[in-house]
């Protein structure tokens, strides 16, 4: 199975303020097909998850353009360029270039400081 | 709107069996493959389930393998998990999970609380 691995666990920044999340996965995620399906979902205290990015840097609807993804390989950064209020929550990288089974980093608990 | 509500959760035995459910709307359910994935405090994440939007092709995760059926009723929009022998660590909330360039929208949850 694919190990994902995020850092930090936990990231305190104040409102304004960049901020970045670090996803290593234990193989590269490029698909045979040339794609690499590394996704990105928040979850806010209280809710479900709700996805951010798709294959690397690709923002779903309605999500704001202060999020970017970005990386390659093994290696990928989700970025909020400036933290509002509504970005506390929990971050997710997940893979889905190698499965079954799709697997999910430990989460980036993200904090107003 | 999307919509995906789960349920059929709730507290049983060591040993047990449930039947979780997930309604979708505002979408063509059966163009879609679709996903179970639990979340419990102290392992976050865990994808349990795949089907396609056919119902022919399923996969599952090694530790639900043989314990846990999917199925799905395209003609009632409804995704299925039947969960037997189930087991403390199964205890969880189970979402259901739509598939579009990979799992996409997510319903809101439905608590299992596997518990003697």
């Amino acid at each position: 199975d694919v190990v994902m691995t995020q850092s930090p666990l936990s990231l305190p920044v104040a409102l304004g303020q960049p901020a970045s999340i670090s996803c290593r996965s234990s193989q590269s995620l490029v698909h045979s097909n040339g794609n690499t399906y590394l996704n990105w979902f928040q979850q806010r205290p209280g809710q479900s998850p709700r996805r951010l990015i798709y294959e690397v840097s690709n923002r779903d609807s309605g999500v704001p353009d202060r999020f970017s993804g970005s990386g390659s390989g093994t290696d990928f950064t989700l970025e909020i360029s400036r933290v509002e209020a509504e970005d506390v929550g929990v971050y997710y990288c997940m893979q889905s270039t190698h499965w079954p089974p799709y697997t999910f980093g430990q989460g980036t608990k993200l904090e107003i400081k | 709107e999307v919509q995906l509500v789960e349920s059929g959760g709730g507290l049983v035995q060591p040993g047990g069996s449930l039947r979780l459910s997930c309604v979708a709307s505002g979408f063509t359910f059966s163009g879609h493959p679709m996903h179970w994935v639990r979340q419990t405090p102290g392992k976050g994440l865990v994808w349990v389930s795949r089907i396609d939007g056919t119902g022919l092709h399923i996969t599952y995760a090694e530790s639900v393998k043989g314990r846990f059926t999917v199925s799905r009723d395209n003609a009632r929009n409804t995704l299925y998990l039947q969960m037997n022998t189930l087991r403390a660590e199964d205890t969880a909330v189970y979402y259901c999970v739509r598939d579009l360039s990979t799992l996409d929208y997510w319903g809101q949850g439905t608590l299992v609380t596997v518990s003697s």
